[in-house]
């Protein structure tokens, strides 16, 4: 079966971090490019950052360029974001997604993990 | 950064009715649109891909058009498990950005 699975979410306060990971499952993780898509509550999707399948380029939103880092381990099948100096706006749910081959669609997305920033 | 505007921001409409959904860029996108459902508590779900292509197991009433900067999703009947956000997205250029939301409801 083809899946992503997230995990690591939780409450952190303002200023902390936090490690969230996916565990992909059911297809050949390093030929693919990987990414993170956030959704605050009640509002709309936002890309956060994408990682090349081969070389590790790396790509990231602005609202998080200098927080946030996104790695991968190809032979464990699993991205990463580690997220620092968290604010009130990085409370979202956090989904990985698949990009299609090609850099296309993002044509499979994990369940989502929960961030909440709060004191 | 390209900005997708999508209309209505709301539609409402009955079972068995044809749904369209637009979504307007800022700027040249050529054909590199994607439109996605969400339901209530769920992940997104791709749909279309490259402005008219149907990914895979979605059903044919599900139809996507244009290009450029102006495209549409067509639902030519709407099913009841239709009822749901739909959200367009660009990969033209970095950074990769997503439309506002159509929230299609139950008239």
């Amino acid at each position: 079966e083809v899946y992503l699975l997230e995990s690591g979410g939780g409450l952190v306060q303002p200023g902390g971090s936090l490690r969230l990971l996916c565990a992909a499952s059911g297809f050949t993780f390093n030929n693919y490019v990987m990414n993170w898509v956030r959704q605050a509550p009640g509002k709309g999707l936002e890309w956060v950052s994408s990682i090349a399948e081969y070389d590790g380029r790396t790509f990231y939103a602005d609202s998080v360029k200098g927080r946030f880092t996104i790695s991968r381990d190809n032979p464990k099948s699993t991205l990463y974001l580690q997220l620092n100096s968290l604010r009130g706006q990085d409370t979202a749910v956090y989904y990985c997604t698949r990009r299609a081959s090609g850099w296309g669609a993002f044509d499979l997305w994990g369940q989502g993990t929960k961030v909440t920033v709060s004191s | 950064e390209i900005v997708l505007t999508q209309s209505p921001a709301t539609l409402s409409l009955s079972p068995g009715e044809r749904a369209t959904l637009s979504c307007r860029a800022s700027q040249n996108i050529d054909f590199y649109l994607a439109w996605y459902q969400q339901k209530v508590g769920q992940a997104p779900r791709l749909l279309i891909y490259d402005a008219f292509n149907r990914a895979t197991d979605i059903p044919a009433r599900f139809s996507g058009s244009g290009s450029g900067t102006d495209f549409t999703l067509t639902i030519s009947s709407l099913e009841p498990e239709d009822f749901a956000v739909y959200y367009c997205q660009q990969r033209r250029s970095w950074p990769l950005t997503f439309g506002q939301g159509t929230r299609l409801e139950i008239k």
